[in-house]
């Protein structure tokens, strides 16, 4: 039981040039979530899932996009990656069941630099 | 605007002594309030969590305290040790499976 796991752990990008982060969970759970996480702002939402094939804007959606095709994976893409998402960015899972507690499961995160 | 507000950025403590983070929020519609521990170079991971019908949980030697009028929560660590320096995180639920998440608080324990 590996729970979440994130490839890759660390990426340089030139400005412009495009990427996928991949998320997969072993735990059966229903939603997955995108974060970013910069100094001084905390956790920030950016897409997330609800089940396999579903997929919705969360906090900070701008300049990103997301997949749900299997129900263990999601995929965070930059079409044309710009400075400003140089992030570490985190992807989380839930479990989705009566009088669940909402407690996320997060992986190890992915540190990306934009030049 | 963040929804949960955080608060000190920053704190250091000696060993032994007693840690407090404090939270506000605003809208009425959160119902679940966890807090995270983050390490360097690890993600966040769940280390307590309370609902409003109670203003106090323990868990060893973290305790949440809640004041659902004035919509603030807190964090204590009691008996701070240097393996709790890492980060802290409030967050806020309105039971939608969404958690908004303060700005972070950095724990330092000196021995």
């Amino acid at each position: 039981n590996a729970g979440v796991t994130q490839t890759p752990k660390f990426r340089v990008l030139k400005t412009g040039q495009s990427m996928t982060l991949l998320c997969a969970q072993d735990m059966n759970h229903e939603y997955m979530y995108w974060y970013r996480q910069d100094p001084g702002m905390g956790l920030r939402l950016i897409h997330y899932s609800v089940g396999e094939g579903t997929t919705a804007k969360g906090e900070v959606p701008d300049g990103y996009n997301v997949s749900r095709l299997k129900k263990q994976n999601f995929l965070l893409g930059l079409e044309s990656a710009a400075p400003s998402q140089t992030s570490v960015y985190f992807c989380a899972s839930t479990l989705l069941a009566p009088h669940s507690t909402d407690t996320q499961y997060f992986g190890p995160g992915t540190r990306l630099t934009v030049l | 605007q963040q929804q949960v507000k955080q608060s000190p950025q920053s704190l250091i403590v000696q060993k032994g002594g007693i840690s407090i983070i404090n939270c506000a929020y605003e809208n009425t519609a959160f119902d679940y309030f966890p807090w995270y521990q983050q390490f360097p170079g690890k993600g966040p991971a769940l280390l307590i969590a309370i609902r409003p019908d109670v203003s106090e949980k323990k868990e060893g030697r973290f305790t949440i305290s809640f004041n659902k009028s004035a919509k603030q929560f807190s964090l204590h660590i009691m008996d701070s040790q240097p393996g709790d320096s890492a980060t802290y995180f409030c967050a806020a639920s309105p039971n939608d499976y969404k958690l908004s998440f303060g700005a972070g608080t950095t724990v330092t324990v000196r021995a």
